[in-house]
């Protein structure tokens, strides 16, 4: 699976957007974008995923550049429970492929 | 959605005994389930992949005669740590992925603490 680079922690205003980005320079045509979040001792949790296309579900935006080396994921208002490590994960959409997970990003919603 | 139940949430154990987590798919068939170990600070890990009817694959670095893994069915997969030390003490996470799908599902871990 291709590699991501996050930053490692961002902070964001309650109510406000949180933009996370995440650079995959080295994406292969059929592998996916996933994000995850993990809050504090719990599993992870789905968020959104897409290919090439903007894609928008009750929880998030992801937002693909057209070279689809990098992607943000947008939380339109985020809420103090919106606080944990945000995984940026790629991989070709197969079954039984496992998530390779890196550091992520640790986003602090603060009031 | 999905739902993947992770049991028991939180034990301890004291060294040199066995304990085992189960991971259960409830309103879905899982041919195959990943377990995941994190420690503290740090991301997930994959340890082994489990595939119903057959041998667990372990990843590189990971003893299979320790963390023992049985997937006797679509819906239950189990991770025994043998022998359990202080080092083993962590996070452990399995996931599911819908036979008849295409989502992923982790469960809510498993925090072990060997004493």
């Amino acid at each position: 699976d291709a590699k991501t680079t996050q930053p490692p922690s961002m902070d964001c205003a309650e109510g406000r957007a949180a933009n996370l980005p995440c650079n995959h320079s080295t994406i292969s045509g059929n592998e996916y974008v996933y994000w995850y979040r993990q809050i504090h001792s719990q599993g992870p949790q789905y968020i959104i995923h897409g290919l090439k296309n903007n894609e928008t579900n009750e929880m998030a935006s992801l937002i693909i550049t057209e070279d689809r080396k990098s992607s943000t994921l947008i939380l339109p208002h985020a809420t103090l429970r919106d606080t944990a490590v945000y995984y940026c994960i790629v991989r070709v959409e197969g079954y039984g492929q496992n998530f390779v997970f890196g550091p992520g990003t640790r986003l602090s919603v603060l009031p | 959605g999905a739902v993947v139940s992770q049991h028991p949430s939180r034990v301890i154990c004291k060294s040199g005994t066995s304990v085992k987590i189960e991971c259960r798919s409830l309103d879905f068939q899982a041919t195959t389930m990943f377990w995941y170990r994190q420690f503290p600070k740090q991301s997930l890990m994959l340890m082994a992949t489990s595939n119903e009817g057959s041998k667990a694959t372990y990843e590189q670095g990971v003893e299979k005669d320790k963390f023992l893994i049985n997937h006797a069915s679509l819906t239950l997969s189990t991770l025994t740590v043998t022998s359990a030390h202080p080092e083993d003490s962590s996070f452990y996470i399995c996931s599911a992925r819908d036979a008849g799908g295409y989502g992923y599902t982790f469960g809510s871990g498993t925090r072990l603490t060997v004493v």
